[in-house]
């Protein structure tokens, strides 16, 4: 079945830092990506999507790319705030039905 | 209403009684989703409808809990005989399950506590 596979953490960076936050797929046909984000106290909600490949989703100064050759979407950014911190699900949607596979999640935890 | 709306946002229950939980999802949302989210752990898949079929019941973890919705709308999942690993919590989702192309929105969940 659909899997999804992301770097566990927590990561903790500093202000200002590159973040790559890693998230890798299996999927039959072709899926539909996404990256969720709950900030502390609140629920999940939708960061960006990339619904086929080469499509790039960006948010907040958030991107990722659908890479198929790879069955990744890794979560970049190049200069974190402390605003930030948050845990991060990667997630997809397979093309056959609609039900959303979910990663473990990712706890990223930005210092000032 | 604007947004998914779960009730009650918290609930406290001794062990060994049954529970009920409720999703209001969006108006005209036809997919529903719902997850547990223990602490540390990520997003547990439990049930998805589909108006109010269940083509996906794999994810509910015992025969104790059920799922139902009606008229398209609102959902109630129920726990009986409640355990303690049970405490998690529960998120509800909806989307207009227009397939790969349908972004979900997530209720605030219920914290339930089982004592």
């Amino acid at each position: 079945g659909n899997s999804v596979t992301q770097m566990e953490g927590p990561v903790t960076l500093s202000e200002e830092a590159f973040l790559t936050i890693n998230c890798t797929y299996t999927a039959t046909g072709y899926p539909s990506l996404f990256w969720y984000v709950q900030y502390p106290g609140e629920g999940l909600q939708l960061l960006l999507k990339a619904t086929k490949a080469d499509d790039k989703g960006s948010n907040k100064g958030f991107e990722a790319t659908y890479r198929k050759e790879t069955t990744s979407f890794h979560l970049e950014k190049g200069s974190v705030q402390v605003s930030d911190s948050a845990v991060y699900f990667c997630a997809l949607i397979g093309n056959r039905d609609d039900k959303i596979i979910f990663g473990k999640g990712t706890r990223l935890h930005i210092l000032p | 209403g604007a947004g998914v709306s779960q009730s009650p946002s918290n609930k406290v229950t001794e062990k060994g009684k049954d529970v009920e939980l409720r999703c209001d999802p969006i108006s005209g949302h036809t997919a529903l989703y719902w997850y547990r989210q223990s602490l540390g752990q990520g997003l547990e898949f439990l049930i998805y409808f589909q108006g109010n079929s269940a083509p996906d019941k794999s994810g509910l973890p015992s025969d104790r809990f059920s799922a139902e919705r009606t008229g398209g709308s609102v959902s109630t999942l129920t726990i009986q005989r409640t355990q303690q690993e049970d405490s998690a919590v529960y998120l509800c989702a909806s989307s207009s399950g227009q397939g790969s192309f349908a972004e979900a929105f997530f209720g605030q969940g219920t914290r339930l506590t089982v004592v």
